[in-house]
């Protein structure tokens, strides 16, 4: 079956822009959850989005933000770039909420000049 | 809060060596999860042993084995014979759960290359 698909995989934007990165997950499967990481700071935890719900965000500013469709897609968008967004975006699915069963996607790597 | 430690940030050995990877977690949770992922040049994270807190049993898997302590919080990863495909990024990961849901904390990573 089809893994967890990001879209686009590569992204250069300008500071101050807005960016909404993509995350189809694995059929079947309806929590999705996004992480970024940088050299910096590692892997740090986003957001995470079931039945169209977020249940659970991480530490970060407001300018991040994410949806789920009833589809179980996921979006998520970052308004006001900053030099120090980016980043390599991923995006994980699993069956439901606290399965742990997590799937991983590629990832979009994008770069803020 | 929880915690994730890889002291290792990068290792080298020759093809055929065993390797080990040591990872030492932190968590309030008396139930959790812990990980071992591998990130390819690719960037995807490879999903490769999932542990319960109840669950110590050691396991192997083909090259692979791994080793939970829970007296010293400790969960490392032994490839066996490794080979230059095994060349990555390896990231250990806890998720409690307790108040931060089904989160994973993910450790610093490992970088581990295998010279032929």
């Amino acid at each position: 079956k089809a893994g967890v698909t990001q879209t686009p995989r590569y992204l250069i934007k300008t500071r101050g822009q807005q960016v909404t990165l993509s995350c189809s997950p694995i059929s079947g499967h309806r929590s999705v959850s996004w992480y970024q990481q940088t050299p910096g700071q590692g892997l740090q935890f986003l957001f995470e989005y079931f039945s169209e719900t977020q249940r659970n965000k991480g530490n970060f500013p407001g300018r991040f933000s994410g949806r789920q469709f009833s589809n179980s897609r996921s979006e998520m968008n970052v308004s006001t770039l900053e030099l120090g967004d980016s980043a390599l975006y991923l995006c994980a699915s699993s069956l439901n909420q606290g399965d742990y069963g997590y799937t991983f996607g590629s990832g979009t790597r994008l770069t803020v000049v | 809060a929880q915690k994730v430690t890889q002291a290792q940030t990068e290792i080298s050995v020759v093809e055929k060596e065993d390797v080990t990877l040591d990872c030492v977690y932190e968590t309030r949770d008396t139930t959790y999860y812990l990980f071992w992922y591998k990130q390819p040049p690719s960037g995807e994270l490879v999903f490769l042993i999932r542990r319960n807190s109840f669950d110590e049993q050691n396991e192997i898997s083909g090259r692979y084995s791994w080793n939970f302590q829970k007296s010293t919080s400790s969960f490392n990863f032994t490839i066996t014979a490794s080979q230059v495909v095994d060349s990555a990024v390896y990231f250990c990961a806890l998720s409690g759960l307790g108040g931060g849901g089904s989160r994973l904390t993910f450790g610093e990573g490992t970088q581990l290359t295998v010279n032929p």
